[in-house]
């Protein structure tokens, strides 16, 4: 079975451009989870999805990201517009309700 | 001060030692994850605990609900297990289920 899929796995864009990242998580998973790690920092929670709700996007930065899980199925992530400080590493994660939880590779993400 | 501390921040050790790692936080939690990550790869998640102590492989994770403290220990450490080992504590409130996580452990084995 196939576990979480991101992708692009690197992404190099311009301050000012738009990014959309993109998560697939473990088929049958309900709970859906961003994280970023910022360079030197520890990684930090953005939003979670349960099915196609956002039940917590308390960690979101600001209204420069849009998260959106239509469907309940794969969610995406867009940056828009791009600044420098966006650069880090973004991890996506699915679980079932309470159990272990699956991440992804990551999608380096760096704004230049 | 971050809500879970991990250390040592950087370790270095010869292939066959045994290897701790600590965990401390301050917030009630229903879980705790002990994460690894290799260079330049993803994050594998290698115990998930609440109580007591789990073992896998080499691989021996504790933890002490009243003192707020997990360890995570590797015994014939091998260089292979040179990562970043990441602690990562899951709140109390039902149905969020969210992580917060510690800064992580780089752990260097040397052959």
């Amino acid at each position: 079975e196939a576990g979480v899929t991101q992708f692009p796995s690197h992404s190099v864009i311009e301050k000012g451009q738009t990014v959309t990242l993109r998560c697939d998580p473990i088929s049958g998973h309900d709970n859906l989870y961003w994280y970023r790690r910022v360079m030197g920092k520890e990684i930090k929670f953005l939003l979670h999805f349960v099915k196609e709700s956002k039940q917590d996007e308390s960690g979101m930065p600001n209204n420069r990201f849009l998260a959106e899980r239509t469907g309940g199925t794969y969610s995406t992530l867009k940056v828009q517009p791009a600044e420098l400080e966006d650069s880090g590493v973004y991890f996506c994660a699915s679980s079932l309700a309470g159990q272990e939880l699956f991440f992804g590779s990551g999608t380096q993400l760096s704004v230049l | 001060k971050n809500e879970v501390e991990q250390s040592p921040q950087n370790l270095t050790a010869q292939e066959g030692e045994f290897i701790t790692i600590n965990c401390s936080y301050s917030v009630g939690i229903s879980a705790l994850h002990w994460l690894q990550q290799h260079p330049g790869g993803g994050i594998v998640s290698l115990f998930m605990l609440s109580s007591g102590k789990k073992k896998h492989g080499r691989l021996i994770a504790t933890i002490n609900i009243q003192e707020k403290h997990s360890s995570l220990h590797i015994t014939a450490s091998h260089p292979r297990d040179s990562a970043v080992y990441i602690c990562a504590v899951r709140g109390t409130n039902f149905g969020n289920e969210k992580l917060t996580f510690g800064t992580g452990t780089r752990l260097t084995i040397i052959p």
